[in-house]
């Protein structure tokens, strides 16, 4: 069975303070997926991350995919009050489903 | 064109009645996804449809849960005799089937409460 943990949690930090989420499984996947979701909406993907290795960067958000595509991570350099909100990670498995991780719930405070 | 739309947005029912979910995929898009996520956390897979294929439904948590995709489009899932235990909120999400991507796009979600 195909597992990814997400941690932290929950995180909550001052505004302009850096943070790291990670995501792991011992298992490979072909691709992981990142999203954001705000309460009362559905979750919206912010990247897809292929390669091992691969490093990605939206804005302030950096991606990262482990060199043997079991983990990844996500970055956020000088955290806003608007990057709040839960993130999922989510990896590609067989049939176009995807493994969720539980999610980290990300508050900013100004 | 527009996003997947969901609806009831808002869903309150007392324990023992039926309810109806529906969504609206995103034109084109030939896969559909049911999902349930609990207050905060991460999402559990419920079923998923793929075309004309028949559909996944081995994240069904009880006999109750069923879901129909009528003309390959809109889709409805139906909680049975509903418990206490089933409130959450339902996310539907499609998925265009081109070129392997596996990018899902969500719904707003129904809120469920079962009193």
């Amino acid at each position: 069975t195909q597992l990814l943990e997400q941690s932290p949690q929950f995180l909550s930090i001052q505004e302009g303070e850096n943070l790291t989420v990670y995501c792991n499984s011992s298992s490979v996947f072909s691709s992981l997926q990142w999203y954001r979701q705000e309460p009362g909406e559905g979750p919206v993907l912010l990247v897809t991350v292929v390669t091992g290795g691969e490093v990605k960067k939206l804005k302030r958000l950096t991606f990262q995919f482990g060199d043997a595509r079991k983990d990844s991570s996500l970055h956020i350099t000088a955290a806003q009050p608007g990057d709040t909100g839960l993130y999922l990670c989510a990896g590609a498995a067989s049939n176009y489903q995807l493994i969720w991780g539980a999610g980290t719930k990300l508050i900013i405070k100004p | 064109g527009a996003g997947v739309s969901q609806s009831p947005s808002n869903k309150v029912t007392e324990k023992g009645k039926d309810v109806e979910l529906r969504c609206d995929p995103i034109s084109g898009h030939t896969a559909l996804y049911w999902y349930r996520q609990s207050l905060g956390q991460g999402l559990e897979f419920l079923i998923y449809f793929q075309g004309n294929s028949a559909p996944d439904k081995s994240g069904l948590p009880s006999d109750r849960f069923s879901a129909e995709r009528t003309g390959g489009s809109v889709s409805t899932l139906t909680i049975q005799r509903t418990q206490q235990e089933d409130s959450a909120v339902y996310l539907c999400a499609s998925r265009r089937d081109r070129g392997g991507s596996y990018e899902q796009y969500f719904g707003p979600g129904t809120r469920l409460t079962v009193t």
